[in-house]
């Protein structure tokens, strides 16, 4: 079974602060790995996803990833209330139709 | 409207009882997925299809069925055989160029 694990939360960080999400994966085989945003009852919205090792930023968010730890983070700067939202990391194997499997996800609280 | 609608929003099922979730997209993509989410979890793979009349099992296919008559149409049955079908259903799709994929606004399913 390949596994995506995901850090443990709740997370909680005051506003402005860095929040750091960590994701982790088995299958060596993977090849693009997604960031979902996902907010309570709603369906998950794609962040940004990254499939070459080293960092990729998109305004506030950057993805870092390294292919030879099998590891996969997102950290989010000047975090801000409206961040407040369960995180989905997800990987996709190698095949052409993107069949992804979803880490459990981390819940992120950002505090005034 | 382009974009992924599922159907019904809400719905609840008697013991049972087989109930039918509809998903349609008009975004002309090939590969087209369902997952199901419990509460505080992340997503997991029903089944999904990379082209018409043809879908695979994905990891909890145990008590669903799907059809794939149409590019633009895949309907997941949630049989009696289903044990714990309460949750949330999440429609997607695929877009090979762009490597991203496209989520509905789901549907929650209820057993009463």
């Amino acid at each position: 079974q390949k596994e995506v694990e995901q850090n443990s939360g709740p997370l909680s960080v005051p506003e402005g602060a860095i929040a750091s999400l960590n994701c982790t994966y088995s299958d060596r085989g993977s090849q693009s790995f997604f960031w979902y945003r996902q907010y309570s009852g709603k369906s998950p919205e794609l962040i940004m996803f990254i499939y070459s090792n080293g960092d990729k930023e998109d305004g506030r968010f950057t993805a870092q990833l390294n292919k030879a730890s099998q590891y996969v983070s997102l950290l989010i700067r000047d975090s801000q209330p409206s961040d407040s939202a369960t995180y989905l990391c997800a990987v996709k194997d190698g095949t052409s139709y993107g069949k992804l499997t979803f880490g459990q996800g981390t819940i992120l609280t950002v505090h005034p | 409207d382009g974009g992924i609608t599922q159907s019904p929003k809400y719905l609840f099922r008697k013991e049972g009882q087989n109930v039918t979730l509809s998903c349609e997209q008009n975004l002309n993509h090939d590969a087209m997925y369902w997952y199901r989410q419990d509460p505080g979890q992340g997503l997991r793979l029903i089944y999904y299809s990379q082209i018409v009349n043809d879908f695979q099992k994905g990891d909890i296919a145990e008590g669903y069925s799907v059809s794939r008559e149409k590019k633009e149409s895949f309907p997941l049955t949630v049989t009696s055989a289903q044990k714990n079908p309460t949750a949330f259903y999440l429609c997607a799709t695929y877009r090979h160029s762009g490597n991203t994929i496209y989520f509905g606004e789901g549907s929650w399913l209820t057993v009463v």
